[in-house]
């Protein structure tokens, strides 16, 4: 049984880089698999940000990209986050998950961490 | 970006009635369109994709039906641990996955 759980900080001071990484269970990242990460502002609704796929294939929110940056740790078996400049407006729970075999929904999904930017 | 609009934002339903959910697209996403099922404090589960498959260990009072711009998720028959939040989820705009707003099933 896949199991994911997120780790990382959770504030983080406006203007600096988030850096999340979601450590995976059950399933070896470098046997495939795309991987995703979603989030949740308080009290909103479901934004996807991203998926990356093993090596080095990655595909982004256009309205993120120019601020995200995933990737692949198979020797960790994780996979992580980085999103720079962060303001307010990025204050989330933030979601990895696994990508469905053949489409681009979500299960399973990590339980989420609070990312909360804030000086 | 597709947008994804889900009415009503607030559905009030007494257990053991059926609720229908309501999913619409800007433009058609075909069938390619995933229901989500969310507690307080959990992360989202899967509950449908491809408009109408329901998935792994999901129970048969779960329905989808829809395609192009129009998806329903149905619950014939509302338990207790159904008052959730619901999302759709469209993924046939690639790389742009859009969420729709969410619906809240709460108790009458």
């Amino acid at each position: 049984q896949v199991q994911l759980q997120e780790s990382g900080p959770g504030l983080v001071k406006p203007s600096e880089t988030l850096t999340l990484t979601c450590g995976v269970s059950g399933y070896s990242i470098s046997s495939g698999y795309f991987w995703g990460w979603i989030r949740q502002p308080p009290g909103k609704g479901l934004e996807w940000i991203g998926t990356v796929y093993h090596p080095d294939n990655t595909y982004y929110n256009p309205s993120l990209k120019s601020r995200v940056t995933m990737s692949v740790d198979t020797s960790r078996n994780q996979f992580s986050l980085q999103l720079t400049s962060v303001t307010a407006a990025d204050t989330a729970v933030y979601y990895c998950a696994r990508r469905a075999t053949t489409n681009n929904w979500f299960d399973p999904w990590g339980q989420g961490t609070l990312v909360t930017v804030s000086s | 970006e597709i947008l994804m609009t889900q009415s009503p934002a607030t559905l009030s339903v007494s257990p053991g009635e059926r609720a229908t959910l309501s999913c619409r697209a800007s433009q058609s996403v075909s069938s390619n369109l995933a229901w989500y099922q969310q507690k307080p404090g959990q992360a989202p589960r899967v509950l449908i994709y491809g408009a109408s498959t329901r998935a792994t260990g999901i129970p048969a009072r779960f329905s989808g039906s829809g395609s192009g711009t129009e998806f329903t998720l149905t619950i014939s028959s509302l338990q207790s641990e159904d008052f959730a939040v619901y999302y759709c989820q469209q993924y046939n705009n690639w790389p742009a996955l859009t969420f729709g707003g969410g619906t809240k099933v709460e108790i009458k």
